[in-house]
């Protein structure tokens, strides 16, 4: 069984830019997270989409968003980057827990 | 104070060694435990997953979950230089809703 996948894997981006993130969930699951680990600070919770819906976000500000395409997979947005955005954004999917991809390591210079 | 504190290390044990890491949490509606290995620019991977309380053993891991102190436990046996790695715990009412303690970095040396 093919696990979470995630694209691109490096993102490279000046202040200002937007950068547009990829998942693709297991087979079968319909839930998608977004994490964001920036260095020293853990998982921080992003945004959670089921059945296509956004079910839940976290405390960051409206310049993130996303989206839940039919087929499940999901795309995570980042409007006027800032320097601090730069982080490994992670996707997991859902079934009994939460298996995560590989995450998209992106630079905001 | 944090809904979940975990001892970020690092922690550096000989080959061989037994270790023990740890997390607390501060909310009684936890039911759900996991812990997850991380290497280093890799995403996180699980290793252990526990409902409620009591342990679970898998090879040479076992996770303790103890709800009465909100303390849990994940101990390596017979550690291999292959297991530094950073683990993080993570916990919640459900596995939809999951709060990750901010990782301990293990090394384990030859």
């Amino acid at each position: 069984e093919a696990g979470v996948t995630q694209s691109p894997t490096h993102l490279i981006k000046t202040r200002g830019q937007q950068a547009t993130l990829r998942c693709s969930p297991i087979s079968g699951h319909t839930s998608v997270y977004w994490y964001q680990q920036a260095l020293g600070l853990g998982l921080q919770f992003l945004l959670w989409y089921d059945e296509g819906e956004e079910r839940n976000r976290g405390n960051f500000p409206p310049r993130f968003s996303g989206r839940q395409f039919p087929n499940y997979s999901s795309e995570l947005n980042v409007n006027a980057l800032e320097l601090e955005d730069s982080a490994l954004y992670l996707c997991a999917s859902l079934r009994d827990t939460q298996y995560f991809g590989p995450g998209t390591r992106l630079l905001v210079l | 104070q944090k809904e979940v504190e975990q001892d970020p290390g690092p922690l550096s044990v000989p080959e061989g060694a037994i270790v023990s890491l740890n997390c607390t949490y501060s909310n009684s509606a936890f039911q759900y435990f996991m812990w997850y290995r991380q290497y280093s620019r890799k995403g996180p991977e699980l290793l252990m997953y526990t409902y409620s309380s009591g342990n679970k053993e898998d090879g040479r891991f076992t996770a303790q979950v103890d709800k009465s102190s909100k303390y849990i436990s994940l101990f390596i046996r017979d550690s291999q230089p292959s297991d530094s790695a950073t683990y993080l715990c993570a916990m919640g009412p459900s596995a939809r809703q999951l709060t990750f303690g901010s990782g301990t970095q293990l090394t384990v040396l030859p």
